[in-house]
Formats: structure tokens, sequence, C-alpha cells
């Protein structure tokens, strides 16, 4: 597609509740990242794929969170037994990610608009 | 990577340029400078970036010291479409790969009509 597309763009989910929320990268981009933004803060990373690798998940807060890519395209973040300090925008990007050749700008992210998780 | 500090907030009248700061003291040498804007509700999105030369493109301009400690983001004829928050990022960039970027908290600039 176009741009990275994530859906829900908005999920209220009652404390406990396990979600899952979708991420579709721009076609043929080899990276894809998830961000965590509460509010009023900037973006903190969670996890990086390249392919279906999951090669840095150094960021996800807690063992409740868990990130797929099974097959180097769609990624899904899933949180289990959600808390309220859950509660925040998770955006999704992706990258090119392979050598360029030096191609102004081909390695840059971007991100979808975020899904906005509400947890009550 | 290295550490980057931003005033919290700028206004500028529509139609001047709108000139951001960014003191990246401590940054090393093989250490880019990149800026993503943020519009409400929607995700970052790539500015520009640039290592030690000037760098312009269809959006902005990027100018750095010569000491590298500091760079300043030229947006030439603000619109209130551009009212966002902004953030300086300085970070090694790799061939290809983990584009993973540290976000501080930014400078959150409004055009005023």
């Amino acid at each position: 597609g176009a741009g990275v597309s994530q859906s829900p763009r908005y999920k209220v989910a009652k404390r406990g509740q396990d979600v899952a929320l979708r991420c579709d990268p721009i076609s043929g981009h080899v990276s894809l990242f998830w961000y965590q933004q509460a509010l009023g803060q900037g973006p903190e990373f969670l996890t990086y794929f390249q392919n279906e690798a999951q090669l840095d998940k150094s960021g996800l807060p807690s063992d409740r969170f868990f990130a797929e890519r099974p097959e180097g395209s769609v990624s899904t973040l899933k949180i289990q037994r959600t808390q309220q300090e859950d509660s925040a925008v998770y955006l999704c990007a992706s990258s090119f990610g392979r050598r360029t050749g030096g191609i102004t700008g081909a390695n840059v992210l971007t991100f979808g608009a975020g899904s906005r998780l509400t947890v009550l | 990577d290295a550490k980057t500090t931003q005033p919290p907030s700028m206004d500028c009248a529509e139609g001047r340029a709108a000139n951001l700061p960014c003191n990246h003291s401590t940054i090393s040498g093989n250490e880019y400078v990149y800026w993503y804007r943020q519009i409400h509700s929607q995700g970052p999105q790539y500015i520009i970036h640039g290592l030690k030369n000037n760098e312009t493109n269809e959006m902005a301009s990027l100018i750095i010291t010569e000491d590298r400690k500091s760079s300043t983001l030229i947006l030439p004829h603000a619109t209130l479409r551009d009212t966002a928050v902004y953030y300086c990022i300085v970070r090694v960039r790799p061939n290809f790969g983990n584009e993973k970027l540290t976000f501080g908290t930014g400078t959150r600039l409004t055009i005023i009509p």
C-alpha cells in the first residue's frame, strides 16, 4: 500500500482483557518497528523485526507484551491482561531496510497513524 | 546515541521562517542529525537528516554548526499545517537494517495566523 496502515485506530479494553493491534507495513519494506507513546511524551521503542525475525525486543515493558510477524509482512502486537498503565498510542513504522547505495532518505522510518489503546 | 536538547515550545507567525534549534554537544563523528515531526493524531513524519553539511529538501533546511554541537531546522515559510511537535534525533546511520530511533519530548511549534 501507499503507507503504513494500523488497526484498530481506537481500542477500549477493560483491565485484564487481551488486545491485538495490527500493522500493515509498506509493501516490500524489510524492517518493521513498534513504538509506544504515552500522552505528552515522545514515542518509545518497543521492538524491531527484519523480515520475520524479531531482532530486538529490548523495549517491551513486560512479558505481557508479545509481537510477531510470521510471514515477514503484517505484524501483530499483542498485550495480555491489560493494565491501566498500558493506555497509550501504539505506533508502527517500516523502512526499506536494505543497502541503498547511498540513496538519500531511503532507509528512513515511515510511521502509521497509530492505535490508541485505553484501558479502563 | 547522543542526547539532544530542544526548547519545549515555540511560536511562529504564519508566512515567516520558523527556526527550531537543537543542541547535541556530545555528538560523535559518525552520528547523523535527524528531524521528524508529529502532527496531532498522526504518526511521526521524516523531514530531513544530515551529517555535517547543510541540507535542503522540499520541506525544510538543516543547518549544522561547524563543530556539529548544534543544529537548526528551518521551515522557510511556515503555514498553519506546520503546527506540530518537532523531534531532533542524533544517531549512527547504518547502511541498512535497524533504523531504531530514540525520541525525546521535542519542540511543540505553534504557527500563529
